[in-house]
């Protein structure tokens, strides 16, 4: 059974440049969460997606956006990248109590 | 609001040792909590939750009992292994798949043999 998976494991982008991350959820889930994981910290909250739609959003700008498929995959938008926007970004699905995490996608801003 | 201090890391044991990982939160009402491992490279893992006061969540040797009355749900393990290096993240959520998960800073264990 595939758990999470997200594509590209590593990316490097230039500021100023728009990136896609995109996430595959666990089987049987239907909910999407996203984090992001600066070095050295805990993963923060970004957006959680639910039936094609936005259900809860963390403190990020609206720069930060997001789309759910009628499969349930997810997307992951950041515009007008910065450098501080450099970290991990995790997927996780879920299921009432079972919430998968991916090994996340690597984002290098130079 | 919601939130959750971990103990400062990093923490050196020799294999064998005694593990205790501290885990404070504050929240309203009656959050569940858990516990995720992150080995280098790789992303979140759950090592045990629980879901309501006095619960004793365990798994693979680690323990975390949710103290309501101190706020708290410690991480312990009784005999550390070379394979237990990672970095460990206390989480709090409300309302299952619904919730989102508020994390430590997480506290990174390194066990030499």
């Amino acid at each position: 059974d595939a758990g999470v998976t997200q594509s590209p494991t590593h990316l490097i982008k230039t500021r100023g440049q728009q990136v896609t991350l995109r996430c595959s959820p666990k089987s049987g889930h239907d909910t999407v969460s996203w984090y992001q994981q600066a070095l050295g910290q805990g993963p923060q909250f970004i957006f959680q997606y639910y039936e094609e739609e936005e259900r809860q959003r963390g403190n990020f700008p609206d720069r930060f956006s997001g789309h759910q498929y009628p499969n349930y995959s997810s997307e992951l938008n950041v515009n007008a990248l910065l450098l501080g926007d450099s970290a991990l970004y995790l997927c996780a699905s879920s299921f009432t109590w079972d919430y998968t995490f991916g090994s996340g996608t690597r984002l290098t801003v130079v | 609001g919601n939130s959750v201090t971990q103990m400062e890391g990093p923490v050196t044991l020799s294999e064998e040792a005694f593990l205790t990982i501290n885990c404070t939160y504050t929240a309203t009402g009656h959050p569940s909590l858990f516990w995720y491992v992150q080995y280098p490279g790789e992303g979140l893992q759950l090592l045990l939750k629980a879901t309501k006061a006095d619960d004793k969540g365990s798994n693979k040797g680690f323990e975390a009992t949710y103290r309501k009355e101190t706020t708290s749900f410690h991480l312990e393990k009784g005999s550390v292994q070379v394979s237990d290096s990672a970095v460990y993240f206390c989480a709090l959520n409300y309302g299952g798949s619904q919730g989102n998960l508020i994390f430590g800073k997480g506290t990174k264990l390194s066990v030499k043999p």
